[in-house]
């Protein structure tokens, strides 16, 4: 699977967008991105996932280039309530596993 | 039940003893895994389960871990003779389908603390 490259930490005010990036340079053409989320103490969330088209969901969209070697997640109006530590990961269609880096440590301030 | 349930939510084990992580999947669920979290990083694989059958067991440490899932539901992590370093948060995720199609959420449980003394 592809290695994603993310950012330690950010910050985000209280109802504004936040966007969090994340590289994977070395994605394949049948490999999805996945964003999972940890809340302190509990068990990841998921959130969202994407081939190449965009997506969106009640909780976020997926913004994958052209190209596919990045993606951004964006929370429209972040709340303190979001903040956790976002993971993305690059897995492939046959394989099952998730793989995870150290993902971004995500603080909305109020 | 609505989410993954784990059982017991905190474990404190003198090292040497023998410890069981219990996972209640969600009803229905076919596919089954285990993940180890060391503190301040991210998930580690551990195995996978596709209903009773154990598919991939490659992310076990050593021979002292061994998970079971019997009927295809409710599964087990055992630790045999426990020891500091397998002190970490350990996860349990269900998916409704066989992820190798691709595009199949993984929900996870709150997780297992276990501290070794």
């Amino acid at each position: 699977d592809a290695k994603t490259t993310q950012p330690t930490s950010m910050d985000c005010a209280e109802g504004r967008a936040a966007n969090l990036p994340c590289n994977h340079s070395t994605i394949s053409g049948n490999e999805y991105v996945y964003w999972y989320r940890q809340i302190h103490s509990q068990g990841p969330q998921y959130i969202i996932h994407g081939l190449k088209n965009n997506e969106t969901n009640e909780m976020a969209s997926l913004i994958i280039t052209e190209d596919r070697k990045s993606s951004t997640l964006i929370l429209p109006h972040a709340t303190l309530r979001d903040t956790a530590v976002y993971y993305c990961i690059v897995r492939g269609y046959s394989n099952y596993q998730l793989i995870w880096g150290a993902g971004t440590k995500l603080i909305i301030k109020p | 039940g609505a989410g993954v349930s784990q059982s017991p939510r905190y474990k404190v084990a003198k090292r040497g003893q023998d410890v069981a992580l219990r996972c209640d999947p969600i009803s229905g669920h076919v596919s089954l895994f285990w993940y180890q979290q060391a503190l301040g990083q991210g998930p580690e694989f551990l195995t996978y389960f596709q209903n009773e059958a154990q598919l991939d067991k490659s992310g076990l440490p050593s021979d002292r871990f061994f998970a079971e899932r019997p009927e295809g539901s409710v599964s087990t992590l055992k630790i045999q003779r426990t020891q500091q370093e397998d002190s970490a948060v350990y996860l349990c995720a269900s998916s409704l389908g066989y992820l190798y199609q691709g595009k199949t959420e993984a929900f996870f449980g709150q997780g297992t603390r276990l501290t070794v003394v």
